[in-house]
Protein backbone atom coordinates (compact mmCIF):
# COMPACT_ATOMS: atom_id res chain seq x y z
CA UNK A 1 0.00 0.00 0.00
CA UNK A 2 0.99 3.54 -0.12
CA UNK A 3 2.61 5.16 2.65
CA UNK A 4 4.00 8.74 2.68
CA UNK A 5 6.15 10.10 5.39
CA UNK A 6 7.65 13.62 6.53
CA UNK A 7 9.06 14.92 9.91
CA UNK A 8 6.47 16.34 12.06
CA UNK A 9 8.05 19.57 13.24
CA UNK A 10 10.51 22.07 11.55
CA UNK A 11 11.71 25.30 13.15
CA UNK A 12 13.59 27.83 11.35
CA UNK A 13 14.54 31.49 11.61
CA UNK A 14 13.08 34.23 9.80
CA UNK A 15 15.39 34.67 6.36
CA UNK A 16 17.00 31.32 6.44
CA UNK A 17 16.12 28.90 4.08
CA UNK A 18 13.31 26.00 4.89
CA UNK A 19 13.91 22.23 4.08
CA UNK A 20 11.08 19.76 4.38
CA UNK A 21 11.14 16.30 3.19
CA UNK A 22 8.96 13.80 2.25
CA UNK A 23 9.46 9.64 1.06
CA UNK A 24 6.84 8.09 -0.80
CA UNK A 25 6.31 4.21 -1.39
CA UNK A 26 4.35 4.22 -4.89
CA UNK A 27 6.24 4.08 -7.67
CA UNK A 28 3.63 4.18 -9.96
CA UNK A 29 2.89 8.53 -8.53
CA UNK A 30 2.16 10.50 -11.56
CA UNK A 31 2.58 13.73 -9.73
CA UNK A 32 3.53 14.96 -6.25
CA UNK A 33 2.07 17.83 -4.59
CA UNK A 34 2.70 20.35 -2.04
CA UNK A 35 -0.19 21.61 0.03
CA UNK A 36 0.07 24.30 2.66
CA UNK A 37 -2.57 24.82 5.96
CA UNK A 38 -2.47 27.89 8.00
CA UNK A 39 -4.71 27.97 11.38
CA UNK A 40 -8.39 27.57 10.50
CA UNK A 41 -7.73 27.62 7.01
CA UNK A 42 -8.35 24.74 4.10
CA UNK A 43 -5.51 23.06 2.37
CA UNK A 44 -3.97 25.52 -0.05
CA UNK A 45 -2.39 23.84 -3.40
CA UNK A 46 1.31 25.14 -3.40
CA UNK A 47 3.20 23.70 -5.61
CA UNK A 48 3.72 20.13 -7.73
CA UNK A 49 6.25 18.50 -9.92
CA UNK A 50 5.12 16.03 -12.05
CA UNK A 51 7.05 12.62 -11.93
CA UNK A 52 9.67 12.41 -14.72
CA UNK A 53 10.92 16.21 -13.95
CA UNK A 54 13.95 16.14 -11.54
CA UNK A 55 13.00 19.84 -10.08
CA UNK A 56 10.75 22.55 -10.29
CA UNK A 57 10.90 26.10 -9.27
CA UNK A 58 8.62 28.83 -8.41
CA UNK A 59 9.63 32.18 -7.51
CA UNK A 60 10.56 31.24 -3.60
CA UNK A 61 9.40 27.46 -3.92
CA UNK A 62 11.96 24.48 -5.02
CA UNK A 63 10.77 20.92 -5.39
CA UNK A 64 13.34 18.85 -5.82
CA UNK A 65 12.20 15.06 -6.85
CA UNK A 66 14.51 12.00 -6.63
CA UNK A 67 12.76 9.19 -7.81
CA UNK A 68 15.09 6.53 -7.36
CA UNK A 69 15.02 6.97 -3.69
CA UNK A 70 11.69 8.29 -3.57
CA UNK A 71 12.27 11.52 -1.90
CA UNK A 72 10.64 14.56 -2.19
CA UNK A 73 11.73 17.86 -0.72
CA UNK A 74 10.23 21.51 -0.78
CA UNK A 75 12.80 24.22 -0.01
CA UNK A 76 11.44 27.62 0.86
CA UNK A 77 14.41 30.07 0.39
CA UNK A 78 14.09 33.59 2.76
CA UNK A 79 11.81 32.09 5.07
CA UNK A 80 9.40 34.16 6.74
CA UNK A 81 6.63 34.48 9.58
CA UNK A 82 3.98 34.05 7.00
CA UNK A 83 5.40 30.73 6.00
CA UNK A 84 4.28 29.22 9.10
CA UNK A 85 1.59 26.81 9.13
CA UNK A 86 1.38 22.92 8.00
CA UNK A 87 2.63 21.55 4.87
CA UNK A 88 1.41 18.05 3.40
CA UNK A 89 3.50 16.58 0.53
CA UNK A 90 1.25 14.06 -1.09
CA UNK A 91 1.40 11.87 -4.15
CA UNK A 92 -1.15 10.84 -6.92
CA UNK A 93 -1.47 7.59 -8.15
CA UNK A 94 -4.32 5.19 -9.89
CA UNK A 95 -6.15 3.82 -7.24
CA UNK A 96 -7.13 1.11 -9.35
CA UNK A 97 -10.56 1.63 -9.80
CA UNK A 98 -10.31 4.35 -12.60
CA UNK A 99 -9.63 6.58 -10.32
CA UNK A 100 -6.88 9.20 -8.99
CA UNK A 101 -6.49 9.98 -5.38
CA UNK A 102 -4.32 11.75 -3.29
CA UNK A 103 -2.04 9.75 -0.57
CA UNK A 104 -0.72 12.31 2.48
CA UNK A 105 1.62 12.60 4.92
CA UNK A 106 0.82 13.68 8.31
CA UNK A 107 2.02 16.82 7.94
CA UNK A 108 5.16 19.11 8.92
CA UNK A 109 4.73 22.22 11.25
CA UNK A 110 7.04 25.03 9.86
CA UNK A 111 7.18 27.42 12.65
CA UNK A 112 9.37 30.45 11.65
CA UNK A 113 11.45 32.42 14.73
CA UNK A 114 11.28 36.12 13.91
CA UNK B 1 -13.36 32.42 -9.75
CA UNK B 2 -15.08 31.18 -6.22
CA UNK B 3 -13.22 28.26 -4.63
CA UNK B 4 -14.52 25.03 -3.37
CA UNK B 5 -16.71 25.68 -0.43
CA UNK B 6 -18.07 23.42 2.01
CA UNK B 7 -20.99 23.67 4.66
CA UNK B 8 -21.40 23.82 7.58
CA UNK B 9 -17.78 25.07 8.37
CA UNK B 10 -17.90 22.94 11.94
CA UNK B 11 -20.99 20.57 12.99
CA UNK B 12 -21.22 19.30 16.55
CA UNK B 13 -23.86 16.31 16.78
CA UNK B 14 -24.54 13.71 19.27
CA UNK B 15 -23.74 9.80 18.96
CA UNK B 16 -26.75 8.45 16.68
CA UNK B 17 -27.89 11.66 15.08
CA UNK B 18 -27.66 11.90 11.47
CA UNK B 19 -25.32 15.39 9.86
CA UNK B 20 -25.24 15.83 5.86
CA UNK B 21 -21.99 17.64 4.65
CA UNK B 22 -22.44 19.83 1.52
CA UNK B 23 -19.67 20.63 -0.74
CA UNK B 24 -19.67 23.29 -4.25
CA UNK B 25 -16.84 22.52 -6.48
CA UNK B 26 -15.62 25.11 -8.68
CA UNK B 27 -17.52 25.60 -11.17
CA UNK B 28 -17.08 23.40 -14.54
CA UNK B 29 -14.54 20.51 -12.38
CA UNK B 30 -16.21 17.34 -12.81
CA UNK B 31 -13.61 15.78 -10.50
CA UNK B 32 -15.17 15.75 -6.87
CA UNK B 33 -13.44 14.09 -4.00
CA UNK B 34 -13.93 13.91 -0.64
CA UNK B 35 -10.89 13.03 1.54
CA UNK B 36 -11.11 12.65 5.87
CA UNK B 37 -8.77 13.40 8.25
CA UNK B 38 -9.35 12.83 12.05
CA UNK B 39 -7.31 13.74 14.91
CA UNK B 40 -3.65 12.93 14.70
CA UNK B 41 -4.02 10.83 11.45
CA UNK B 42 -3.28 11.54 7.86
CA UNK B 43 -5.66 13.10 5.21
CA UNK B 44 -7.62 10.23 4.15
CA UNK B 45 -9.37 9.55 0.54
CA UNK B 46 -12.94 8.38 0.99
CA UNK B 47 -14.56 9.12 -2.71
CA UNK B 48 -14.39 10.30 -5.94
CA UNK B 49 -16.78 11.34 -8.17
CA UNK B 50 -16.57 11.88 -11.93
CA UNK B 51 -19.93 13.95 -12.79
CA UNK B 52 -22.64 12.47 -11.13
CA UNK B 53 -20.84 8.94 -10.86
CA UNK B 54 -19.15 7.26 -8.33
CA UNK B 55 -15.95 6.50 -9.87
CA UNK B 56 -14.29 5.05 -7.13
CA UNK B 57 -15.84 5.14 -3.20
CA UNK B 58 -12.54 2.55 -1.81
CA UNK B 59 -12.06 4.70 0.84
CA UNK B 60 -15.54 4.60 2.35
CA UNK B 61 -15.27 3.53 6.15
CA UNK B 62 -18.32 1.59 6.17
CA UNK B 63 -22.25 2.29 5.29
CA UNK B 64 -23.15 4.42 7.67
CA UNK B 65 -21.39 6.94 5.07
CA UNK B 66 -23.84 8.10 1.89
CA UNK B 67 -22.24 10.23 -0.09
CA UNK B 68 -24.32 11.62 -3.39
CA UNK B 69 -23.90 14.36 -6.38
CA UNK B 70 -27.26 14.89 -8.29
CA UNK B 71 -27.18 16.72 -11.44
CA UNK B 72 -22.90 16.79 -11.35
CA UNK B 73 -22.60 19.76 -9.94
CA UNK B 74 -22.59 20.18 -5.99
CA UNK B 75 -22.44 17.09 -3.29
CA UNK B 76 -23.19 15.78 0.04
CA UNK B 77 -21.62 13.30 2.44
CA UNK B 78 -24.17 12.20 5.06
CA UNK B 79 -23.34 10.26 8.17
CA UNK B 80 -25.93 7.98 9.67
CA UNK B 81 -25.78 7.39 12.50
CA UNK B 82 -22.93 9.03 13.71
CA UNK B 83 -20.40 7.55 15.94
CA UNK B 84 -17.62 8.62 18.17
CA UNK B 85 -15.19 7.59 15.57
CA UNK B 86 -16.04 10.02 13.19
CA UNK B 87 -15.53 12.78 14.32
CA UNK B 88 -12.72 15.01 12.16
CA UNK B 89 -12.26 17.56 9.27
CA UNK B 90 -13.62 16.44 5.90
CA UNK B 91 -12.31 18.04 3.10
CA UNK B 92 -13.91 18.11 -0.39
CA UNK B 93 -11.50 18.42 -3.47
CA UNK B 94 -12.04 19.27 -7.13
CA UNK B 95 -10.71 19.42 -10.43
CA UNK B 96 -10.96 19.68 -13.53
CA UNK B 97 -10.72 16.31 -16.23
CA UNK B 98 -7.59 18.04 -17.79
CA UNK B 99 -5.32 18.72 -15.01
CA UNK B 100 -4.55 16.42 -11.72
CA UNK B 101 -4.68 19.40 -9.65
CA UNK B 102 -6.89 18.97 -6.76
CA UNK B 103 -8.05 22.39 -5.30
CA UNK B 104 -9.40 21.99 -1.57
CA UNK B 105 -12.27 23.58 0.44
CA UNK B 106 -11.69 24.67 3.98
CA UNK B 107 -13.66 21.09 5.46
CA UNK B 108 -16.04 21.15 7.93
CA UNK B 109 -14.98 19.75 11.47
CA UNK B 110 -17.29 17.58 12.97
CA UNK B 111 -17.48 16.77 16.58
CA UNK B 112 -19.55 13.86 17.44
CA UNK B 113 -20.08 14.03 21.15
Amino acid sequence: GEDVEQSLFLSVREGDSSVINCTYTDSSSTYLYWYKQEPGAGLQLLTYIFSNMDMKQDQRLTVLLNKKDKHLSLRIADTQTGDSAIYFCAEMANSGAGSYQLTFGKGTKLSVIP
Amino acid sequence: EAGVTQFPSHSVIEKGQTVTLRCDPISGHDNLYWYRRVMGKEIKFLLHFVKESKQDESGMPNNRFLAERTGGTYSTLKVQPAELEDSGVYFCASSSLRTGEQYFGPGTRLTVT
